[in-house]
């Protein structure tokens, strides 16, 4: 069955990078786009943007360009998310996500804390 | 970008009550519009796509419609397992965007 897989809770200091994992199982990773999202009490959910590993292309939500790097490793079905330059407003849940238009796999999230 | 707004973000139904939470888009979405359910400490998880296609394994007390702008999910005789909090996505156009959210609770 398909499952995507995270990295753990992250505590980190403000003007850090932090990379994030989202390995995948049970189905082509090649083939679908990740999508990465965003979750903060309060501020609801935000698309960060998208990559297809099989070709590397990617897209970004302008907020997060600069902020967010996506890249994807097929020989072990992992995709990543580094975030950089960190700052509180950084603090959030992040989720990975199967895309086949909507999102009907997510990863569990990843707890990512800025923090002095 | 296209803005997603629900225009509850707070609901309180009886047990067995119905439940209409509606969603509304700044421009049109050509019902690439999904629905999701989210738990606390949970992933959202994927209730109906299309506006009105239900994913497999959800109960048939929920539905999706509507057309253009405005979505409409419903869910009938609420149980207490429904408990949580609804968000709208459209995945018509990049960014794709969510609503803020509708939070469901029992009264």
């Amino acid at each position: 069955q398909v499952q995507l897989q995270q990295s753990g809770a992250e505590l980190m200091k403000p003007g850090a990078s932090v990379k994030i994992s989202c390995k995948a199982t049970g189905y082509t990773f090649s083939s679908y786009w990740i999508e990465w999202v965003k979750q903060r009490p309060g501020h609801g959910l935000e698309w960060i943007g998208e990559i297809l590993p099989g070709s590397g292309s990617t897209n970004y939500n302008e907020k997060f360009k600069g902020k967010a790097t996506f890249t994807a490793d097929t020989s072990s079905n992992t995709a990543y998310m580094q975030l950089s330059s960190l700052t509180s407003e950084d603090s959030a849940v992040y989720y990975c996500a199967r895309s086949s238009g909507n999102y009907g796999y997510w990863g569990q999230g990843t707890t990512l804390t800025v923090s002095s | 970008d296209i803005q997603m707004t629900q225009s509850s973000s707070y609901l309180s139904v009886s047990l067995g009550g119905r439940v209409t939470i509606t969603c509304k888009a700044s421009d049109h979405i050509n019902n690439w519009l999904a629905w999701y359910q989210q738990k606390p400490g949970n992933a959202p998880r994927l209730l109906i796509s299309g506006a009105t296609s239900l994913e497999t394994g959800v109960p048939s007390r929920f539905s999706g419609s509507g057309s253009g702008k405005d979505y409409t999910l419903s869910i009938t005789s609420l149980q207490t397992e429904d408990v949580a909090t609804y968000y709208c996505q459209q995945y018509w156009s990049t960014p794709y965007t969510f609503g803020g959210g509708t939070k469901l609770e029992i009264k």
